[in-house]
């Protein structure tokens, strides 16, 4: 069983549609980060969450530490919020334990 | 400056080849990671040095030997490598290594291996 799942794995969305990416862990943690990875590589950190919740612009994370689970939501879908976007618990020592990912593609 | 910096972005070597990669940051940061990431897959953590030491070994072959110089340089030396390693190599730096840092990516290096 995989310490964190991601779900969906694929998402298609039309522009301007609103976006729920899942994800669930069973480690221990000390934080969750929420990584968006475009084609070509690089890694952004978008939110970095302990409890409750965080917006930034059209970007909001949220977390349930009791029930290990976390969500991003994209408001206002763009074609340019087309990537992966990959969910990271991360323990005590800042070890990273990544999701498989989300690859999301918005349509014009 | 929140930048790391990798070169070379893309590498193509032989499997008798020698070759490094380097990556830089001047962030003042003390924790600097190297990952490996194949393609639709997550990234992979090799090593972590903090404080110029190297404090995590994911079990990685000898044929990989990474290197802090100085707080802000990491490199990592490729010897005898398999094209099976043929990967995006991604470095990764944060403050100092402890619980609830954020990673600061760099662009990544993609190696081809022949």
């Amino acid at each position: 069983k995989n310490e964190v799942e991601q779900s969906p794995q694929n998402l298609t969305a039309q522009e301007g549609e609103f976006i729920t990416i899942n994800c669930s862990y069973s480690v221990g943690i000390s934080a969750l980060h929420w990584l968006q990875q475009h084609p070509g590589g690089g890694i952004v950190s978008l939110f970095m969450l302990s409890s409750g919740k965080k917006k930034h612009g059209r970007l909001i994370a949220t977390i349930n530490i009791q029930e290990k689970h976390s969500s991003l939501h994209i408001t206002a879908s763009h074609p340019r919020d087309s990537a992966v976007y990959i969910c990271a618990p991360s323990s005590t020592g800042n070890q990273f334990y990544f999701g498989t990912g989300t690859s999301l593609t918005v349509i014009p | 400056d929140t930048e790391v910096t990798q070169t070379p972005k893309h590498l193509v070597m032989g499997m008798t080849n020698k070759k490094s990669l380097k990556c830089e940051q001047h962030m003042g940061h003390r924790a600097m990671y190297w990952y490996k990431q194949k393609a639709k897959k997550p990234p992979e953590l090799m090593f972590v040095y903090s404080y110029e030491k190297l404090s995590i070994n994911e079990s990685v072959p000898s044929r990989f030997s990474p290197e802090c110089p100085n707080s802000s340089l990491l490199n990592l030396h490729l010897h005898a490598l398999q094209p099976e390693d043929s990967a995006l190599y991604l470095c990764a730096s944060s403050a100092k290594g402890g619980g609830g840092e954020t990673q600061y990516f760099g662009p990544g290096t993609r190696l081809l291996v022949l």
